[in-house]
């Protein structure tokens, strides 16, 4: 069965970096695009970018831009996303999502989500 | 980026109603709109794709409908499983942006 796990919660301080991880199983990684979405408490579902792990290639969302890496390991079947120079708002929970069908589209399964805490 | 607005942000009915929920892009997405369900604490459902296209196992009470810039998601007769958050999101020219949500609570 598809199961996408992720590493687990982090704390930072403003102005660090967090790096969080996504292994994916039961389907063939590079098969799927990733995509990164993140939501604050209480808050709606936000869009970060996506990880073609075939290619390597990404696409951020504008507002993301210059601070978010999207990289993969293919030999381990991971993702990760890195965000650089976090601030407060940044606090959230942050879920990797396989693509529903081969080439570009929504998504069907969902990381269990990291939770980030951004605090001083 | 595309931006996409939902309404309402916050939805009350009763068990049986019918509910709709609107989604509008702020350029032409064609049909390229999904829709999730989101209960607190879980990661959303994908319930729906290319604006109309129900997911395998998603109930035939929900359509969707729209293409361009707006679109509609509709629950024909809610039931108690429904009570939830609801987001539209597009997924033109390899970006992804969602709604802000809709929450669908109890009368």
């Amino acid at each position: 069965q598809v199961q996408l796990v992720q590493s687990g919660a982090e704390v930072r301080k403003p102005g660090a970096s967090v790096k969080v991880s996504c292994k994916a199983s039961g389907y063939t990684f590079t098969d799927r695009y990733l995509h990164w979405v993140r939501q604050a408490p209480g808050q709606g579902l936000e869009w970060l970018g996506w990880i073609n792990p075939n290619t390597g290639g990404t696409k951020y969302a504008q507002r993301f831009q210059g601070r978010v890496t999207m990289t993969r390991d293919t030999s381990i079947s991971t993702a990760y996303m890195e965000l650089k120079r976090l601030r407060s708002d940044d606090t959230a929970v942050y879920y990797c999502a396989r693509v529903f069908r081969r080439g570009y589209g929504p998504v069907d399964y969902w990381g269990q989500g990291t939770l980030v805490t951004v605090s001083s | 980026d595309i931006q996409m607005t939902q309404s309402p942000s916050t939805l009350s009915a009763s068990v049986g109603d019918r509910v709709t929920i609107t989604c509008r892009a702020n350029q032409t997405i064609s049909t390229w709109l999904a829709w999730y369900q989101q209960k607190p604490g879980k990661a959303p459902k994908f319930l729906m794709y290319k604006a109309s296209t129900l997911v395998d196992g998603v109930p035939s009470r929900f359509s969707g409908s729209g293409s361009g810039t707006d679109f509609t998601l509709t629950i024909s007769s809610l039931q108690p499983d429904d009570f939830a958050t609801y987001y539209c999101q597009q997924y033109n020219l390899y970006s992804g942006t969602f709604g802000q949500g809709t929450k669908v609570e109890i009368k």
